[in-house]
Parts: structure tokens; C-alpha cells; sequence
């Protein structure tokens, strides 16, 4: 089955930009999610891409996906105080019941 | 609007004891699903359900059950509470299976088993 992995913590300065790694294993995934959670709450989605795209950007986000390499990541620019959250990936393989595996999240500390 | 509501928020049970987890959507959407999340695993489907009167088993059931008797309401059960039950659980509804109607998630159920 897929596995999708991640790093558990990353840190940054506010200011800089962060840059959250996952890799996932099923290459007839179809489209490769990013949702934050904030402490005590569930998870918000923030964008996903399809799987024929290379690169998609919304406001400060980026994620880029190198589909040889079934590799996501996601970019923020200007990172924030307010950014620091767990960022969770996910990917989704086509058909189904819309069957999506989640990473074990990537803990971001944003220092002021 | 309210989007997913869980009830309750926080819950501590004995060991054996048994408990029912409510789900609400007032989005009309189809697809349900129980998740929970356990520090270091991510996010596991318990059940899930693709309409009103449907269910089906996710990665880890054993232990839960669930009923969908109402498209808006998706509930779960525990029957026998044990303490490996301890987790936050997190419900979330899509439109339909397609990828880009990705899920939206519930706050969770933070439940304690003694």
C-alpha cells in the first residue's frame, strides 16, 4: 500500500522561508494534499495539487511535485509566528473510496 | 455554518466501559470517515461510509463499530473500552471519492480510556 513519509520537526526564523519535505511511495497517486493543524484543533486543508502538475502557488504557498521522484513539498514565504502548526501530507490514489494516506505530520516552530 | 461537529469534544472512560462518538455535516456531503491519531502514526482510518445507510472497514475497525442512519450524522462506537482506545479521533466529509473534494475535518475527540 502507499506510504507516505515526512521529517517530525522543523524550525525557522520568522521572516525566512520554510520548506516541508514528503515523500510518498505509489506512483498512481492522483493527487498529494497539504493540511495544517493547529494545537487542539483538526486538520485544515491548505492546497493540494494534481498529480500532472509540477508546481502550484497561492499566495505565500508553493508546493512543487517531482512525480519521477514522488516527491511534495511545500514552501511558505515570509514565514509567520501564526505558521507554526504540524503540516501534514497526504496523498490520494485514484478510485475507490477516495482512499487518502496521511504522513505523520511535520511539527514547524516559527522563533520570533 | 458549522461545516463538521463533533461531540464531545473531550471524554475519559474506565476500561470496559462503552461510548458513542457523534459526527454531524451540514455540507450534504456523501462520503464520511473516523479517523484516529496516535503520536508518530499519523492518521488511520477506522471506518468509513460512501452514503446514508452504508459502512465499511478502514485500516484499524477492531473494536469499533459505526452507523450512518442519517446522511448528515456518522456515529461511533466503542462497545468495550481499552486503554489502546486512547487517541484523538477525527471525523471528516467529502462531496464524492474525487480528489479534488478534498476531506474536511472535524475539531476531534480527545478520549482518555483508565
Amino acid at each position: 500500500g502507499e506510504d507516505v513519509e515526512q521529517s517530525l520537526f522543523l524550525s525557522v526564523r520568522e521572516g525566512d522561508s520554510s520548506v516541508i519535505n514528503c515523500t510518498y511511495t505509489d506512483s498512481s497517486s492522483t493527487y498529494l494534499y497539504w493540511y495544517k493543524q493547529e494545537p487542539g484543533a483538526g486538520l485544515q486543508l491548505l492546497t493540494y495539487i494534481f498529480s500532472n502538475m509540477d508546481m502550484k502557488q497561492d499566495q505565500r504557498l508553493t508546493v512543487l511535485l517531482n512525480k519521477k521522484d514522488k516527491h511534495l513539498s511545500l514552501r511558505i514565504a515570509d514565514t509567520q509566528t501564526g505558521d507554526s502548526a504540524i503540516y501534514f501530507c497526504a496523498a490520494k490514489l485514484s478510485g475507490g473510496y477516495q482512499k487518502v494516506t496521511f504522513g505523520i505530520g511535520t511539527k514547524l516552530q516559527v522563533i520570533p | 455554518n458549522a461545516g463538521v461537529t463533533q461531540t464531545p469534544k473531550f471524554r475519559v472512560l474506565k476500561t470496559g466501559q462503552s461510548m458513542t462518538l457523534l459526527c454531524a455535516q451540514d455540507m450534504n456531503h456523501e462520503y464520511m470517515y473516523w479517523y484516529r491519531q496516535d503520536p508518530g502514526m499519523g492518521l488511520r482510518l477506522i471506518h468509513y461510509s460512501v452514503g446514508e445507510g452504508t459502512t465499511a472497514k478502514g485500516e484499524v475497525p477492531d473494536g469499533y463499530n459505526v452507523s450512518r442512519l442519517k446522511k448528515q450524522n456518522f456515529l461511533l462506537g466503542l462497545e468495550s473500552a481499552a486503554p489502546s482506545q486512547t487517541s484523538v479521533y477525527f471525523c471528516a466529509s467529502t462531496t464524492t471519492g474525487a480528489g479534488n473534494q478534498p476531506q474536511h475535518f472535524g475539531d476531534g475527540t480527545r478520549l482518555s480510556i483508565l
